[in-house]
């Protein structure tokens, strides 16, 4: 099991620049979170996905984030254009239904200069 | 709104003493999790835990939920350097959003 596996690891870009992040959650997991820790805010959720349908994405910022999952091996994250208060660490985890934990994979580190 | 609290923030331990990390939740949960992060890396699940009075170990680390009070704790027994790291609870409704605490980073004084 290769667990949840995120790309790019790092990522740095100028401001105004899209960035797209990209998740591949573990093989038969339903639900799919999008984190991002800072150290003034913590971990927050951005949007989650059951079973490919985004359920809740009230954490989203603002209109230049969305996310997508177009199906239950892959989902995406895009900011654009990206600012450098969006700078941060981009989790992506995911789980299956039940009294299961949640598997978070590795992270993108995006820095917006 | 489900909101989580830890306590303390930062916690500086030597080596060979025991310490509780506390974790309060505001309204009802069926899933409480503690989870662990070394500097610069992911987020290790260590506990899942799901009615009240449950209690898991593994090795130093103990966690204990009591929903009544909506408390979890996790206890560290004779704390050794490499449990050095940031110690996170959280708490979720059913397979629902993970809600966090602000995490406590927790420090091992030889």
């Amino acid at each position: 099991d290769a667990g949840v596996i995120q790309s790019p690891r790092h990522e740095v870009t100028e401001m105004g620049q899209e960035v797209t992040l990209r998740c591949k959650p573990i093989s038969g997991h339903n639900s799919l979170f999008w984190y991002r820790q800072t150290m003034m805010r913590g971990l927050e959720l951005l949007i989650y996905f059951n079973n490919n349908v985004p359920i809740d994405d009230s954490g989203m910022p603002e209109d230049r984030f969305s996310a997508k999952m177009p199906n239950a091996s892959f989902s995406t994250l895009k900011i654009q254009p990206s600012e450098p208060r969006d700078s941060a660490v981009y989790f992506c985890a995911s789980s299956l239904a039940g009294p299961y934990g949640y598997t978070f994979g590795s992270g993108t580190r995006l820095t917006v200069v | 709104e489900l909101k989580v609290e830890q306590n303390p923030l930062f916690l500086s331990m030597q080596e060979g003493k025991n310490y509780t990390i506390y974790c309060n939740y505001s309204t009802t949960s069926d899933r409480l999790y503690w989870y662990r992060q070394d500097p610069g890396k992911s987020l290790e699940s260590l506990f899942v835990l799901l009615s009240n009075g449950a209690v898991k170990q593994e090795g130093r680390l103990m966690a204990s939920l009591d929903t009544k009070a909506r408390l979890s704790t996790l206890h560290i027994t004779a704390a050794v350097h490499d449990l050095s790291a940031t110690y996170f609870c959280a708490a979720s409704v059913g397979n629902e959003k993970l809600t966090f605490g602000t995490g406590t980073r927790l420090t091992i004084i030889p």
